[in-house]
């Protein structure tokens, strides 16, 4: 079974910085593209970014490039995301999600999220 | 920008429900659909437009290509009722939702 399993949220403070850490279980992670999915408090779906296989790709929402850091560590099944110069639109629940099988970026498993907020 | 409509669907248990995204650009078929119930994590319902996931129940069904989609609910049943969100992967970066469908019991 497909497990992604988020952590490293919290509260911060305009400007501040977390690392958040998804960790996979079920699959062969270093397969697969990476993701990282945010969904601000009543609001819908926003792709952040992503990374390929071996880490040699990475995409960014324009809204996160500069500030945000996506990486991955096949060794130990996780990838991350290193957020950076927080803002409070940035507040959101964060989603690890593993790409599907089929071409293209299909966002087929999720982990349950977890949630940064931004404010003074 | 991917569009979807309309913003709420009031819907009864059993009947049919019809959501639509409308993509600004053509996407081929490379079209998703999710379904999001309160306090949990999105579910991928649908990909290429009309493939079901794996587990989907076959009241879920997809069509459409380019620029116009449709998700039909064949008979709504109880746990159906969520924010349905569809999702292109063939202009990218970035991959873009839609803003979400929500079916409510009418």
């Amino acid at each position: 079974e497909v497990q992604l399993v988020e952590s490293g949220g919290g509260s911060v403070q305009p400007g501040g910085s977390l690392r958040l850490s998804c960790a996979a279980s079920g699959f062969t992670f270093s397969s697969y593209w990476m993701n990282w999915v945010r969904q601000a408090p009543g609001k819908g779906l926003e792709w952040v970014a992503n990374i390929n296989q071996n880490g040699g790709e990475k995409y960014y929402v324009d809204s996160v490039k500069g500030r945000f850091t996506i990486s991955r560590d096949n060794a130990k099944n996780s990838v991350f995301l290193q957020v950076n110069s927080l803002r409070a639109e940035d507040t959101a629940v964060y989603y690890c999600s593993r790409d599907h099988t089929a071409p293209g970026i299909i966002f087929d498993s999720w982990g349950q999220g977890t949630l940064v907020t931004v404010s003074s | 920008v991917m569009t979807q409509s309309p913003a709420t669907l009031s819907v009864s248990p059993g009947e049919r429900a019809t959501l639509s995204c409308r993509a600004s650009q053509s996407v081929s078929s490379d079209l998703a659909w999710y379904q999001q119930k309160p306090g949990q994590a999105p579910r991928l319902l649908i990909y290429g437009a009309s493939t079901r996931a794996t587990g989907i129940p076959a009241r879920f069904s997809g069509s459409g290509s380019g620029t116009e989609f449709t998700l039909t609910i064949s008979s709504l049943q109880s746990e159906d009722f969520a924010v349905y969100y569809c999702q292109q992967y063939n202009n990218w970066p970035p991959w873009t939702f839609g803003q979400g469908t929500k079916v409510e019991i009418k």
